[in-house]
């Protein structure tokens, strides 16, 4: 799977729109992006995937870039519930690895 | 809809003792379940990938005898501690694979059991 590279933390104001970067330059062309995220002592929690075209759910939007090198999650309307440890992964199969990523923290 | 359980939520055991957790899938089935662990202010850790019928497969490191894996249905998936010492002591998170189209996986995880070894 395609190593990502995403920033130790973020900070985002309540109601604000959080943007969230993930690079992947490496990854190849039948690996999806997939998003997670872990509230503190929590089980990671499903987000978003893609392949190549935007996706948009209830709970975020996932813009690919066209290279496909990189990518965003954005979380329309930041609460502070959404403050969690983000993760973005490469993967061609349901085989997740996890790296360090993102602790956004939303203040009020 | 694809919501993963897990039992216990916590457990302390003493050294020495095996410990068994349970990982269901609630609404949906899951031919592939894995197992995580976790440890305080580090990231998930693949422990092995467990399909239902056969035999577990371990990453590197992981003892497959120290941690036994049974994956008996579809639907539920059990990891059992053997001999637990206190270096075990951790946070164990399973998911459950569900493929929605062919080659596009969804994963949801578990709410975790964090064990602690006395």
């Amino acid at each position: 799977d395609a190593k990502t590279t995403q920033p130790p933390s973020m900070d985002c104001a309540e109601g604000r729109a959080a943007n969230l970067p993930c690079n992947h330059s490496t990854i190849s062309g039948n690996e999806y992006v997939y998003w997670y995220r872990q509230i503190h002592s929590q089980g990671p929690q499903y987000i978003i995937h893609g392949l190549k075209n935007n996706e948009t759910n209830e709970m975020a939007s996932l813009i690919i870039t066209e290279d496909r090198k990189s990518s965003t999650l954005i979380l329309p309307h930041a609460t502070l519930r959404d403050t969690a440890v983000y993760y973005c992964i490469a993967s061609s199969n349901y085989k997740l690895t996890f790296g360090k990523g993102t602790l956004l923290t939303v203040n009020p | 809809g694809a919501v993963v359980s897990q039992h216990p939520s916590w457990v302390i055991c003493k050294s020495g003792t095996s410990v068994k957790i349970e990982c269901r899938s609630l609404d949906f089935q899951a031919t592939t379940m894995f197992w995580y662990r976790q440890f305080p202010k580090q990231s998930l850790m693949l422990m092995a990938t467990s399909n239902e019928g056969s035999k577990a497969t371990y990453e590197q490191g992981v003892e497959k005898d120290k941690f036994l894996i049974n994956h008996a249905s579809l639907t539920l998936s059990t990891l059992t501690v053997t001999s637990a010492h206190p270096e075990d002591s951790s946070f164990y998170i399973c998911s459950a694979t569900l493929e929605r189209l062919a080659r596009d996986y969804e994963q949801y995880f578990g709410p975790g059991t964090r064990l602690t070894v006395t």
